[in-house]
């Protein structure tokens, strides 16, 4: 157990809705990360955040997402206007300055 | 721009047999090279990393790996595999000059009885 939890594990959601999703790292966790990850593939860096900043987001990253870590503990990331390309599990990773990542169980959406 | 290669979608050995996943990579600054493990129903579980240092890196599980700067590869080994670490095994590279990571697509390790 890592100690990141996330919420919800599942979600369903009609096409044109807003969802939104929860990460909480451990305490000694002050940097996170978003990831997505499809069937057959990798995970795929969606944002960084170091404390309350993000430092990096990727290009891949449309304006219908965005991610927030307010007050550098827990994280949200909201997508707007879900489309069924969404569909995908959703993993946060907490970390430290040692550079690994520790994962959550992941959000389960899909998008019909 | 960075980018890692897992060439083997699929890897089969005999149980107490030597295991090798294998990961190349891409980088336009010093890379920093992880290996995760995904069991089924689990989440990604750090095995070990490379940032910099001695080449060879032990981990979890009786897993290590060797960084080879020539081959820009990162593969993962263990001397006497157990049927037990048949996983999705998955290679990471993060450019020391972003906080960016990439992942692999990913291993398939199945150990036989």
């Amino acid at each position: 157990d890592t100690g990141v939890s996330q919420d919800p594990r599942h979600k369903i959601t009609k096409r044109g809705q807003n969802v939104t999703f929860r990460c909480d790292p451990i305490s000694e966790h002050n940097r996170l990360y978003w990831y997505r990850q499809t069937l057959g593939q990798g995970p795929e860096f969606l944002t960084y955040f170091q404390n309350e900043a993000q430092l990096e987001k990727s290009r891949l990253l449309s304006d219908r997402f965005s991610a927030e870590r307010p007050k550098g503990s827990f994280s949200t990331l909201e997508i707007q206007r879900t489309e069924q390309g969404d569909s995908a599990m959703y993993l946060c990773a907490g970390g430290q300055a040692t550079y690994e990542q520790y994962f959550g169980p992941g959000t389960r959406l899909t998008v019909t | 721009a960075q980018s890692v290669a897992q060439p083997e979608d699929q890897v089969n050995v005999a149980e107490g047999n030597p295991l090798t996943v294998k990961c190349t990579y891409s980088v336009s600054g010093n890379p920093y090279l992880f290996w995760y493990v995904q069991y089924p129903n689990r989440g990604l579980q750090f095995l070990l990393k490379y940032i910099t240092g001695d080449n060879l890196v032990k981990g979890s599980y009786g897993f290590e790996a060797e960084f080879n700067k020539s081959q820009t590869s990162f593969h993962l080994k263990k001397p006497s595999a157990l049927v037990s670490d048949s996983a999705l095994y998955f290679c990471a590279v993060r450019d020391s000059g972003t906080y960016k990571y990439i992942f692999g697509t990913g291993t398939r390790l199945k150990v036989l009885a």
